[in-house]
């Protein structure tokens, strides 16, 4: 499969705990954005990386987000101290570089912070 | 502020008729607009697009329609299938950036 892929699916935390969700865009792909969305919503955009730069924070980052790209490759988003209201699915996206390139989105990881 | 409305939360339509979805933006430095569509458990998929300087981009069942003075696009499904049922968001990026925004998704229905 050469599609964008997520790990995990699904992850269910308590309150406080940490969590890191990885992303793996399409090989040939230079530019890599992580979205929220939350139920009833369309996704909101968080952040972006060209390559291993990240270029651009959304307000809705807050300091408790950190988001990776070490080599231009993969993708880390980490939450810390996670709270109820982070509880959503988290898409990650690729594109090529070309502005006019449509984003490929991933499955998904599904957070629920209890 | 939502920049991007598509103000239909959900549609019904028998197959084989015509399924329009509809969506609004408020800001006038949006140029390119893009349609996903998202079946549970998965994530959107990239449908059709259309850049400003068109007002209709047409590709096989699929076209969009782009009226720039009314700052308003549609999506026209013909003929609607049931493989077509799914929630369809509208999505719009400035040229020279990089993060798409998208409304709030309308799901779409089709009967057999």
């Amino acid at each position: 499969d050469t599609g964008v892929s997520q790990d995990p699916r699904h992850k269910i935390t308590k309150r406080g705990q940490n969590v890191t969700f990885r992303c793996d865009p399409i090989s040939e792909h230079n530019r890599l954005y992580w979205y929220r969305q939350t139920l009833g919503q369309g996704p909101e955009f968080l952040t972006y990386f060209q390559n291993e730069a990240q270029l651009e924070k959304s307000r809705l980052l807050s300091d408790r987000f950190s988001a990776e790209r070490p080599k231009g490759s993969f993708s880390t988003l980490e939450i810390q101290r996670t709270e109820q209201g982070d509880s959503a699915m988290y898409l990650c996206a690729s594109s090529l570089l070309n502005l006019r390139s449509e984003a490929f989105f991933g499955q998904g990881t599904r957070l629920t912070v209890v | 502020d939502q920049q991007v409305k598509q103000n239909s939360p959900s549609l019904s339509v028998q197959e084989g008729r015509i399924s329009i979805l509809n969506c609004d933006y408020t800001n006038s430095m949006f140029d390119y607009f893009l349609w996903y569509k998202k079946y549970p458990a998965e994530g959107p998929t990239f449908l059709i697009s259309i850049s400003s300087i068109k007002d209709k981009n047409e590709d096989g069942r699929f076209t969009v329609f782009l009226n720039k003075s009314a700052k308003h696009l549609s999506l026209h499904i013909v003929p609607s299938q049931p493989g077509d049922s799914a929630v369809y968001f509208c999505a719009a990026k400035v040229n020279a950036g990089n993060m798409l925004t998208f409304g709030g998704g309308t799901r779409l229905m089709v009967k057999p």
